[in-house]
């Protein structure tokens, strides 16, 4: 079975600081994908990445660079949090690249409050 | 642009009676269809995808879904609702014209089965 893993599950930041999530996917994925969720948005994309070294914007990338410096690391940063980026974030990843119709696999999240 | 729809923010249902949770969707390609469930504090896990072949797809838990290519839906059923089906449920879709990566959600719906 596929595991995603999400380092924190509830995360506390102060506006201003720098924060940095973390996925973890066990199974040499090649596409893997950071969303934020937010009650009546549903799934938003932020970015993703479909090779080491490799990214490529989201819908919604704005305050937000990544990182992925090995092919089961995935790392999402918010160089300056600010309170509009609480949120759910959710990490997945997927493989093949190619294939349209590779279900995402999922981490359980990590919630983030920036006061 | 693709694009998902759900129409319903909640849909309530009785234990024991079939449940709908409704879907539309617009493509410039062929679509492939994706139902997500997401239980509380949790991510989202797979339950069901439309590629091409039969219209009535089955997928995990009981769960089945009915394509219509001419009203573009994707209707999730189930015949009979049971309590441990109360979470929020997300429609997804990708069109085969965009880009392989890109998966949109839906803002999703969330069932409540009442014993």
């Amino acid at each position: 079975d596929v595991k995603v893993t999400q380092s924190s599950r509830y995360l506390v930041k102060r506006t201003g600081e720098k924060v940095f999530l973390e996925c973890v996917q066990d199974m040499d994925h090649e596409n893997m994908f950071w969303y934020r969720q937010d009650p009546g948005l549903g799934l938003r994309l932020i970015y993703f990445s479909y090779d080491v070294k490799m990214k490529e914007k989201g819908d919604i990338p704005e305050g937000y660079s990544v990182s992925r410096e090995k092919k089961e690391r995935f790392s999402l940063i918010l160089e300056s949090a600010s309170t509009n980026q609480t949120s759910m974030y959710l990490c997945a990843s997927s493989y093949p690249g190619s294939s349209y119709n590779s279900p995402l696999h999922f981490g359980n999240g990590t919630r983030l409050t920036v006061t | 642009a693709q694009s998902v729809a759900q129409p319903e923010d909640q849909v309530n249902v009785a234990e024991g009676n079939p449940l709908t949770v409704k879907c539309t969707y617009s493509v410039s390609g062929n679509p492939y269809l994706f139902w997500y469930v997401q239980y509380p504090n949790r991510g989202l896990q797979f339950l069901l995808k439309y590629i091409t072949g039969d219209n009535l797809v089955k997928g995990s838990y009981g769960f089945e879904a009915e394509f219509n290519k001419s009203q573009t839906s994707f209707h999730l059923k189930k015949p009979s609702a049971l309590v441990s089906d109360s979470a929020l449920y997300f429609c997804a879709v990708r069109d085969d014209r965009g880009a392989t990566n890109k998966l949109i959600f839906g803002t999703g719906t969330l069932l409540a089965v009442q014993p």
